[in-house]
């Protein structure tokens, strides 16, 4: 199975503050990462799939990088609506694999 | 619009087999590049694939779940049905269900339901 790492497990930001939370990948996924954000008591939300691509209607202050095992989500100015929880997840191989989460909150 | 939801008992006792219905609407199930995938997450956890089937009836299961797990699809009703057999306290979770869009750099699942939440106690 592959093992998704995500560092850090949480953060405190401020309104404005650029936040990188980053996923690790135990083997080659090439760019079949995801990042998902979830706020308490919903479902997730996909964010950007394939690494980079953001999806429809996500805000372009979200943005993603990263190739083999080591992937990036940026977010370049917090908003109040991003304090939340963000999964990255891979669909490279069965089983399929979550990250354990960041979370995001107020500093 | 595509929308998705789940439906299913509160409560499952212990032992129980439970049956879990995700009735997707503003696509077809039978519908090229799609699949749909069950998730689920322990309060307080992380998210946790427990299976999908595509729309050629292909099927996938968590490897630590296949022995408990039966996915299924009725096309007539455009609904997804997962079992999970022999449950347990620790299956206390949430399950959601999510469209599963077909992509060749990573399937994605882009639209999820609210979740239903399960508990098993006796």
């Amino acid at each position: 199975d592959i093992e998704l790492t995500q560092s850090p497990s949480s953060l405190s930001a401020s309104v404005g503050d650029r936040v990188t939370i980053t996923c690790r990948a135990s083997h080659n996924i090439s760019d079949f990462l995801h990042w998902y954000q979830q706020k308490p008591g919903k479902a997730p939300k996909l964010l950007i799939y394939a690494s980079s691509i953001l999806q429809s209607g996500v805000p372009s202050r979200f943005s993603g990088s990263g190739s083999g095992t080591d992937f990036t989500l940026t977010i370049s100015a917090l908003r109040p609506e991003d304090f939340a929880t963000y999964f990255c997840h891979q669909s490279y191989s069965t089983p399929l694999t979550f990250g354990p989460g960041t979370q995001v909150d107020v500093k | 619009q595509v929308t998705l939801k789940e439906s299913g008992p509160v409560l499952v006792k212990p032992t129980e087999t439970l049956t879990l219905t995700c009735t997707v609407s503003g696509v077809s199930l039978s519908s090229a590049g799609m699949a749909v995938s069950w998730i689920r997450q322990p309060p307080g956890k992380a998210l946790e694939w427990l299976a999908h089937i595509f729309s050629n009836d292909e099927k996938t299961y968590s490897t630590s779940l296949k022995s408990r797990l039966t996915i299924s699809k009725d096309t007539s009703k455009n609904q997804v049905v997962l079992t999970m057999s022999n449950v347990d306290p620790v299956d206390t979770a949430t399950y959601y269900c999510a469209r599963t869009t077909l992509f060749y750099r990573g399937d994605y699942m882009d639209v999820w339901g609210n979740g239903t939440t399960v508990t098993v106690s006796s």
